[in-house]
């Protein structure tokens, strides 16, 4: 089993709509967590760090981290076709080494 | 302003040719990243340092190597390129403590 797992997608999703990314995790110990967003042909960026159960808002995307059930998800209100992206879930590691979910493609559709 | 640059962008290579990537933060960071990104596979990490002379195996080291001779750089060597080499390579650094991972503009290399 991956360290990390999330559906490839891609995700199709109506423009204004919401997007719903899920992303699942083995390691316990993971205390915290990175969302990257990466369009075609770009490297990834940072959108999102969440350290804390719980929800943490930023604009229109809103991390929640649930511990206990060892997921991550990633929501986007009033989805736009400039989310169209893939996004990539990874814990903090414990000394640097960043392992990553094999992403989900987003695609919001106008 | 802080960077991290990757070289060349693009490369054409024949199987069997040995292929360096080359990989320079200005961020001063300890630890630099190899990563590999295939359709379907996400980022796969190929090997990482956390210092000067520290070297580490990924998960898809096979018939790569690295070197880290000083803070900013980080080469990628393909020892004897295979066409299972075809990929988008990243590299990425962070600072020693947890934090952000930056990452360069990625260097695709095509093994014919």
């Amino acid at each position: 089993q991956k360290e990390v797992e999330q559906n490839s997608g891609p995700l199709s999703v109506p423009e204004g709509a919401i997007a719903s990314l899920n992303c699942t995790y083995s390691d316990r110990g993971s205390q915290s967590f990175f969302w990257y967003r990466q369009y075609s042909g770009k490297s990834p960026e940072l959108i999102m760090f969440i350290y804390s159960n719980g929800d943490k808002e930023d604009g229109r995307f809103t991390a929640q981290l649930n511990k206990a059930s060892q997921y991550v998800s990633l929501l986007i209100r009033d989805s736009q076709p400039s989310d169209s992206a893939t996004y990539l879930c990874a814990p903090l590691p414990q000394r640097g080494k960043f392992q990553f979910g094999a992403g989900t493609q987003v695609v919001v559709t106008p | 302003d802080a960077e991290i640059t990757q070289s060349p962008r693009h490369k054409i290579t024949e199987t069997g040719r040995q292929v360096t990537l080359a990989c320079h933060q200005t961020w001063n960071h300890n630890n630099m990243f190899w990563y590999r990104q295939d359709l379907g596979h996400g980022l796969r990490l190929i090997h990482y340092s956390y210092g000067v002379q520290d070297t580490n195996k990924g998960e898809v080291s096979d018939g790569y190597s690295v070197s880290r001779s000083n803070t900013e750089d980080l080469p990628l060597t393909l020892e004897s390129a295979a066409s299972s080499q075809t990929s988008v390579y990243f590299c990425a650094s962070s600072e020693a403590g947890p934090g952000e991972l930056f990452f360069g503009e990625g260097s695709r290399l095509t093994v014919l």
